[in-house]
């Protein structure tokens, strides 16, 4: 079974409109973290925006939040106000165990973004 | 404050040489993980070493891979023999000993690019 699904391979998305990049997961492990990155076409690996399983809230990071539903196992990315730099690939991925063991990501397949002007 | 390193950002092998990855964590960091990227798909995990071990190689294949992470040195990720199938992205990502739970804890080098004519 798939640890991490993202089911949309491409999204589109007007310039200044929110778009919501979707994630769900799979694990038994009480302890993980969920983590989102943007690759641009440059190719680097850019961190975004981190949720912990025991969080209250919802992480959020200036035009991104994440909409962590424990119950459902998905961390759906809110990108609010696109802009045209936002057009790039994004990664889900997930950290099983506690974040002071060091464990390995589990990416998903990503979603490429596509902002419109 | 330099972030992780690697090199070379680009590399040329021909079928049957080796190829040689180099990685640099970041000042302070004693963990190394190495994710490959094949085209058009995510990033897998392949190995996670501390120096002078190897924690946890089960996403690395069997034959023509190894890694090591000395004492003194970069981290090397090495591929003996290689096939067309190995060509890639090879991400390299660093942490520390004790990560801080912002989600910030794999920091992720700019890439090798891997291409075997």
């Amino acid at each position: 079974a798939q640890k991490i699904t993202q089911t949309q391979p491409g999204m589109f998305v007007q310039e200044k409109e929110a778009v919501t990049l979707d994630c769900t997961y799979d694990t038994s492990d009480p302890s993980y973290g969920l983590f989102w990155y943007k690759q641009p076409s440059s190719g680097e690996m850019i961190f975004l925006i981190y949720q912990g399983s025991y969080d209250q809230q919802n992480a959020t990071e200036g035009r991104y939040s994440l909409n962590f539903q424990k119950a459902r196992k998905s961390a759906n990315l809110v990108i609010s106000a696109s802009q045209l730099g936002d057009s790039a690939m994004y990664f889900c991925a997930m950290r099983e165990g506690r974040e002071t063991s060091g464990s390995r990501l589990t990416f998903g397949e990503g979603t490429q973004l596509t902002v419109n002007p | 404050n330099a972030g992780v390193m690697q090199n070379p950002r680009h590399l040329v092998r021909r079928r049957g040489q080796e190829a040689r990855l180099r990685c640099s964590p970041m000042k302070g960091h004693s963990h190394v993980y190495w994710y490959r990227q094949l085209p058009e798909e995510g990033l897998k995990f392949m190995v996670y070493l501390q120096k002078e071990n190897i924690i946890d190689e089960s996403g690395m294949p069997k034959e023509r891979f190894s890694a090591e992470f000395p004492k003194e040195g970069p981290s090397i990720l090495r591929i003996q023999q290689v096939v067309r199938g190995d060509s890639a992205a090879y991400f390299c990502a660093s942490s520390p000993r004790r990560a801080q739970g912002s989600g910030n804890e794999q920091f992720f080098g700019p890439g090798t690019r891997l291409t075997v004519l």
